[in-house]
């Protein structure tokens, strides 16, 4: 099993631009989440998926749009890139139990940087 | 601010010695969980500490809760120099909208000299 996997690993933009982060799982969890890690602000939620065909914001959704078409597969869109948005993005999966949230799995990140 | 946030901030011991990391959050949790994060990697899970109950352990991590205090402490004993990471706790709790969510403490570097 691959795990948690990102594409790509390292991106750098221009003010204005867009870019799409593509997160898969082959675990067949149904839970899904997008983080950005800033220096000394521990991980921040963007947004998240508990199932196919379902998004939800997080803390820090602004600036961001995300698709779970199928399930192994969440999408982090940037439809207008700005320097705030430089960050190490990770995506993660989680198995679903009852209302509450247990042991996520982290993908290798993706770093980016937007001049 | 972070529902969790770890104290210190940062720690450096000398290899063989234990290390211990805390970490204090806002409201009411089901439970709490430590990561682990190697520089430049993932976050990688440790350990998970339901609220009921007051101490966990796994080889050679031990991990106590105190609901009353809203507080809870990573020990690690004989610490390795491949101990050397960021430590994170991570509490579930409700969002402004009714649902579930993670939130994550600002981390604790931990650097084991050998």
């Amino acid at each position: 099993n691959a795990g948690v996997t990102q594409t790509p690993k390292f991106r750098v933009l221009k003010t204005g631009q867009s870019m799409t982060l593509l997160c898969a799982q082959d675990m067949n969890h149904e839970y899904m989440y997008w983080y950005r890690q800033d220096p000394g602000m521990g991980l921040r939620l963007i947004h998240y998926s508990v199932g196919e065909g379902t998004t939800a914001k997080g803390e820090v959704p602004d600036g961001y749009n995300v698709s779970r078409l199928k399930k192994q597969n969440f999408l982090l869109g940037l439809e207008s890139a700005a320097p705030s948005q430089t960050s190490v993005y990770f995506c993660a999966s989680s198995l679903p139990t009852g209302g509450s949230l247990y042991e996520q799995f982290f993908g290798p990140g993706t770093r980016l940087t937007v001049l | 601010s972070q529902q969790g946030e770890e104290d210190p901030q940062a720690l450096s011991i000398q290899e063989g010695e234990n290390a211990t990391m805390n970490c204090s959050y806002k409201t009411s949790i089901n439970n709490l969980q430590w990561y682990r994060q190697n520089s430049g990697r993932g976050l990688v899970h440790l350990i998970l500490i339901r609220s009921n109950e007051r101490e966990k352990h796994s080889g050679r991590l031990r991990v106590t809760l105190d609901t009353s205090k809203k507080s809870s402490s990573l020990l690690i004993t004989a610490s390795r120099a491949a101990d050397t990471a960021s430590y994170f706790c991570a509490t579930d709790g409700l969002s402004t909208s009714g649902t579930y969510k993670y939130i994550f403490g600002t981390g604790t570097r931990l650097k084991v000299l050998a």
